[in-house]
């Protein structure tokens, strides 16, 4: 069983909206929480990294959260534009391997 | 320094060929990690070298994978009488890591080299 849940897998939103982004994960210990975004046909470049002590972290438009307690952390997008079309994935960091989310596909349309 | 680097792309290869992906991390980095993407699902992680040292393999990397890093610079992969279901995205990611230094070991990806075995 993946230890690293996303929700949703897909959606689609209108440019200008804002959307919510939700991980859930059972690793432990845990190390950290990680947020990547990929391009289609791309590698996966990160967003933000945050570690037990941090419960929001933000990146421009992006804004991470994390609750250790509930061990579920989400990704909120504000104002969406076309070029955040892509997919978002969650990785967890346990004592010493990292466990990857599916990724949630986010399309933006105009 | 560009970033990681992969080489080739894409490859199209018929079933039974051998195929090799080269990756170049980044020069300061000492830790190199393969991993292998399917459509719709997250990177899976095949093994990772400290500088030339191989330190982990996933089970999914069957003996007709093999990664070398013989410098501890660049790195390849070669699979042997390729299947269709090594038909993925192959990623490549870099790191610095250090014991105990706050924030090591965040991992900078490649761009992939897709392999399509028909």
């Amino acid at each position: 069983k993946n230890q690293v849940e996303q929700s949703p897998q897909s959606l689609i939103i209108l440019e200008g909206k804002n959307c919510t982004l939700q991980c859930n994960y059972t690793v432990s210990p845990f190390s950290n929480l990680r947020w990547y975004k990929q391009d289609t046909g791309r590698g996966p470049v990160s967003l933000t990294i945050m570690t037990f002590s941090e419960n929001t972290k933000s990146n421009g438009r992006y804004t991470a959260t994390l609750d250790a307690d509930t061990k579920q952390s989400s990704l909120h997008i504000t104002a969406s534009q076309l070029s955040d079309s892509a997919s978002y994935i969650c990785v967890v960091r346990g004592d010493y391997k990292l466990s990857f989310g599916a990724g949630t596909t986010v399309t933006v349309r105009a | 320094d560009t970033g990681v680097s992969q080489d080739p792309r894409h490859k199209i290869t018929k079933r039974g060929q051998n195929v090799t992906f080269r990756c170049d991390p980044i020069s300061e980095h000492n830790r190199l990690y393969w991993y292998r993407q399917t459509l719709g699902q997250g990177p899976e992680f095949l093994t990772y070298f400290q500088n030339e040292a191989q330190l982990e393999k996933s089970r999914l990397l069957s003996d007709r994978f093999s990664a070398e890093r013989p410098k501890g610079s660049f790195s390849t992969l070669e699979i042997q009488r390729t299947e269709q279901g090594d038909s993925a995205m192959y990623l490549c990611a870099s790191s610095f890591w250090r014991q105990g230094v706050s924030g090591a070991n965040v991992l900078t990806f490649g761009a992939g080299s897709r392999l399509t075995v028909l």
